[in-house]
């Protein structure tokens, strides 16, 4: 059972604007950074976003995030078919000690 | 290149061991601290376990804790991660990731990744 709330589900059609969000608390995305994955179907996690708001090298613009509160956003703009895939936040915990991830959100480009 | 292979999944009875390891190549492996992260079929991703660049710290998710143990040997560029006790609820891919941050372990985030090593407990 993850601490990472997220929404299950998001989808729009090609070049339309997707938003996920990702409900925490203070021990948590409250107190620090939040970094985003992708999971394409069958591969392996990759880093979208860290610290909040940061790409990667060779992360497309389309991509960004942002921090508030207990609460993070990944957006994801001019939508494309490969966006298709799971879509995961993540935060260090300083009650559970540890690091915790999103329940996940399937992005589905209709 | 970075390359993370992990090694060593299987198919294991409840109450048995596996010891996973995970070969890492491309990088200074000795200056950064490496993870352990696992996904049950269908499933979410769970963070296992972190070992810090030279061993001395480690952190594990309350699930398996007492159960599992990280270790590293930067002699040999590779993570292992000793499992013992298993259930039927470790059953997963596990993937090794790389962590990179500006060295609290708070601010991490895993910039390379694995394939993963499945792992099956079942009678």
């Amino acid at each position: 059972q993850s601490v990472l709330t997220q929404s299950p589900s998001a989808s729009g059609t090609p070049g339309q604007r997707v938003t996920i969000s990702c409900s925490g608390s203070s021990s948590n995305i409250g107190s620090n950074i939040v970094n985003w994955y992708q999971q394409l179907p069958g591969r392996a996690p990759k880093v979208l976003i860290y610290s909040n708001d940061q790409r990667p090298s060779g992360v497309p613009d389309r991509f960004s995030g942002s921090k508030s509160g207990t609460s993070a956003s990944l957006a994801i703009s001019g939508l494309q078919s490969e966006d298709e895939a799971e879509y995961y936040c993540a935060a260090w915990d300083d009650r559970l000690n540890g690091y915790v991830f999103g329940t996940g959100t399937k992005v589905t480009v209709l | 290149d970075v390359h993370l292979v992990e090694s060593g999944g299987g198919l294991v009875q409840p109450g048995g061991s596996l010891r996973l390891s995970c070969a890492a190549s491309g990088f200074t492996f000795s200056n950064y601290a490496m993870n352990w992260v696992r996904q049950a079929p269908g499933k979410g991703l769970q963070w296992v376990s972190i070992i810090s660049d030279d061993g001395v710290a480690t952190y594990y998710a309350d699930s398996v804790k007492g159960r599992f143990t990280i270790s590293r040997d930067n002699s040999k560029n590779t993570v292992y991660l000793q499992m013992n006790s298993l259930r039927a609820e470790d059953t997963a891919v596990y993937f090794c990731a790389k962590a990179r941050g500006s060295g609290r372990h708070e601010d991490y985030y895993f910039d390379y990744w694995g394939q993963g090593t499945p792992v099956t407990v079942s009678s």
